[in-house]
């Protein structure tokens, strides 16, 4: 079993819809949760931290649920530059980043 | 202030050849990370350096991989005679401090390798 897992994909939303992916990790010792975006052939770039109150950066939101070892982000009013590769990323103490595989989000007109 | 810089940012090498990938971190940066993605996958770690310390190499390939970090100059990933199932991005990371104590990790732009 992936240590982080993930739906890979693709969603296909119109513009406007919002989204919602989740990320399951396997290792109950994770202590920091992220959520990166990978463009086609790019670098992942950090989109939010995820933290257990839950987080909002516009109109992004990012959930962490320790007791069932899941995370979601929420994307709202989307845009056609949200297209991209959305990547769950964990790391526990001592460790690296673990990535989980990725979904693939593709926002049409 | 440069950011992560990388290169080659492309590689083509046939088997059995060296491929070689630099990596020079953000000014004032210590730590070195190295990660592989494979085609239609996440990225997976490979290896951790400090300055002429390999701190974590738990990912790294037993064979053909090695990876430095002089004390002068870029940090380097080594991989001897290449086959097929090379073929991926290698993105070089850096941070301040060690990663899991919290600093920020910064990725570069990822070095392409294509072995023909």
């Amino acid at each position: 079993r992936k240590e982080v897992e993930q739906d890979p994909g693709p969603f296909n939303v119109p513009e406007g819809a919002t989204v919602a992916f989740n990320c399951t990790y396997s290792n109950s010792a994770s202590q920091s949760f992220f959520w990166y975006r990978q463009d086609c052939r790019k670098e992942p770039k950090l989109l939010m931290s995820v933290y257990s109150s839950g987080n909002e950066d516009g109109r992004f939101t990012a959930q962490l649920n320790r007791a069932s070892q899941y995370i979601s982000l929420l994307i709202r009013d989307s845009k056609l530059s949200d297209s991209a590769t959305y990547l769950c990323v964990v790391n526990r103490a001592g460790n690296m980043l673990t990535f989980g595989g990725g979904t693939r989000l593709m926002v049409k007109p | 202030n440069a950011g992560v810089m990388q290169n080659p940012r492309h590689l083509v090498r046939r088997r059995g050849q060296e491929a070689r990938l630099r990596c020079s971190p953000m000014k004032g940066h210590s730590h070195v990370y190295w990660y592989r993605q494979l085609p239609e996958e996440g990225l997976k770690f490979m290896v951790y350096l400090q300055k002429e310390n390999i701190i974590d190499e738990s990912g790294m390939p037993k064979e053909r991989f090695s990876a430095e970090f002089p004390k002068e100059g870029p940090s380097i990933l080594r991989i001897q005679q290449v086959v097929r199932g090379d073929s991926a991005a290698y993105f070089c990371a850096s941070s301040p401090g060690q990663h899991y104590s919290g600093n920020t990790i910064y990725f570069g732009e990822g070095s392409w390798l294509t072995v023909v």
